[in-house]
């Protein structure tokens, strides 16, 4: 099983600063990544697919990057509504496998 | 507009059984892979299972469930289901249903989940 690792549990980050949540897999994952946002008491939101291309209605503000095992998510100006969870998920292998998920969090 | 709207999430004692159904609309159900998340309370995502698009004849399982919990569909029906049986406490979680789009396994789109509670 590919072991993802999101590290921090938590981010502290000022409106309209830059944030950077980084994503490990344990094995090669090629591109097969994804990245989510959960709200508390919402559904997760599909953000990027494919390590870098987002989703449907996204704003450009969400970017990803990387491939085979380094990954990030940043969102360029932290707006109110991005204060959330995030979680990355690789979908190159079975079982698939999320991140323990990164809480961004008000400063 | 597309929706999963889950049902069939119930308490239930330890070693039971439930059918869990999510209903599916606003897009073609039968060319889209369909998978189902959990979430226990206060934790994070674990997925629990999927299958292929079509007749479904692809299923998959991860380790904690295998030889437990069923994946099925009804195309006729619009309909994914996930059988579960020997209910432990640890299943204990919110259940999404999810949708996968056209070439790739990411989860476009989610329901609001159904909640399985399991008592000693």
């Amino acid at each position: 099983e590919i072991v993802m690792t999101q590290s921090p549990a938590t981010l502290s980050v000022s409106p309209g600063e830059r944030a950077t949540l980084p994503c490990r897999a344990s094995q090669r994952i090629s591109s097969n990544l994804a990245w989510y946002q959960q709200k508390p008491g919402q559904a997760p939101r599909l953000l990027i697919s494919g390590a870098s291309t987002r989703a449907t209605g996204i704003p450009a503000r969400f970017s990803g990057s990387g491939s085979g095992t380094e990954f990030t998510l940043t969102i360029s100006s932290l707006q109110s509504e991005d204060f959330a969870v995030y979680y990355c998920q690789q979908y190159n292998n079975w079982p698939f496998t999320f991140g323990g998920g990164t809480k961004v969090e008000i400063k | 507009e597309v929706q999963l709207v889950e049902s069939g999430g119930a308490l239930v004692q330890q070693g039971g059984s439930l059918r869990l159904s999510c209903a599916a609309s606003g897009f073609t159900f039968t060319s889209y892979a369909m998978s189902w998340v959990r979430q226990s309370p206060g934790k994070g995502l674990e997925w629990v299972s999927a299958i292929s698009a079509g007749g479904g004849s692809a299923t998959y399982y991860a380790d904690s469930v295998k030889g437990r919990f069923t994946i099925s569909r009804d195309n006729s029906k619009n309909t994914l289901y996930l059988q579960v049986n020997s209910l432990r406490a640890e299943d204990t979680a919110l259940y999404y249903c999810a949708s996968s789009g056209a070439g790739t396994w990411s989860f476009g789109f989610w329901g609001q989940g159904t909640l399985v509670t399991v008592s000693s």
